[in-house]
């Protein structure tokens, strides 16, 4: 079974600056997806980023980046110049390559709330 | 715009009751799951359904039990309702393809007295 592991339950940025949120996780499969989902106080769960195994390149969406590194089961995501829309949980998830029969679901980790600081 | 509405956005119920949280769908999607939040813990998956009528247990199935009739609806039930069920219940759906991400509803946060 895979596991996803977030070691910061709580992180604060400066408003502008740019904060790394860390992510890890275990699986035996060489192909799947990876996914940063946010979180804020509205409780809709909104798709950050998404990156596919098999590419190489780190996936970006306009002022988040991930880095991801297969060989370390690392998937860290970078917010640049933050802003305070920014303030939710964050949860990092895992998601096997083969999509059938339900397999499309997803395993996360524990979450990170970050907050920022005007 | 791809829509996941859950029937009540907050629940207050009794132990012992039989609970019923609704999940529609408009996408015409195959899959539905249901995930249960709790803090320090994320979210784990209670069930999940592929195709109507047809149903998967997920990680932390036990007390809980699912339906899903029509291909819009996925329904999770609690047969009997305890303390310890209370929590934030989220209902998410997804196409049947390889890079499709998962869509939310609102949550249910429920409570259970």
């Amino acid at each position: 079974a895979q596991t996803v592991t977030q070691s910061q339950p709580e992180m604060s940025v400066q408003e502008a600056e740019t904060v790394t949120l860390s992510c890890t996780y275990d699986t035996s499969e060489s192909d799947y997806y990876l996914f940063w989902y946010k979180q804020p106080p509205s409780r809709q769960m909104i798709l950050v980023i998404r990156q596919e195994a098999y590419k190489q390149q780190n996936a970006t969406e306009n002022r988040f980046s991930v880095n991801f590194q297969k060989a370390a089961k690392s998937f860290s995501l970078k917010i640049s110049d933050s802003q305070l829309g920014d303030a939710a949980m964050y949860f990092c998830a895992y998601r096997s390559l083969i999509s059938n029969f339900g397999n499309e679901k997803l395993t996360f980790g524990t979450g990170t709330r970050l907050t920022i600081i005007p | 715009d791809v829509k996941v509405t859950q029937s009540s956005r907050y629940l207050v119920k009794r132990t012992g009751e039989k609970v019923f949280l609704e999940c529609v769908q408009d996408m015409d999607h195959e899959n539905m799951f249901w995930y249960r939040q709790d803090p320090g813990l994320g979210l784990r998956l209670i069930y999940f359904s592929y195709d109507v009528k047809m149903k998967e247990k997920g990680d932390i199935p036990e007390g809980y039990s699912v339906s899903r009739e029509k291909k819009e609806r996925f329904s999770l039930i609690l047969e009997s309702a305890s303390t310890n069920q209370t929590s934030m219940y989220l209902c998410a759906s997804t196409p049947v393809s390889s890079n499709q991400p998962q869509h939310f509803g609102d949550g249910t946060r429920l409570s259970i007295l």
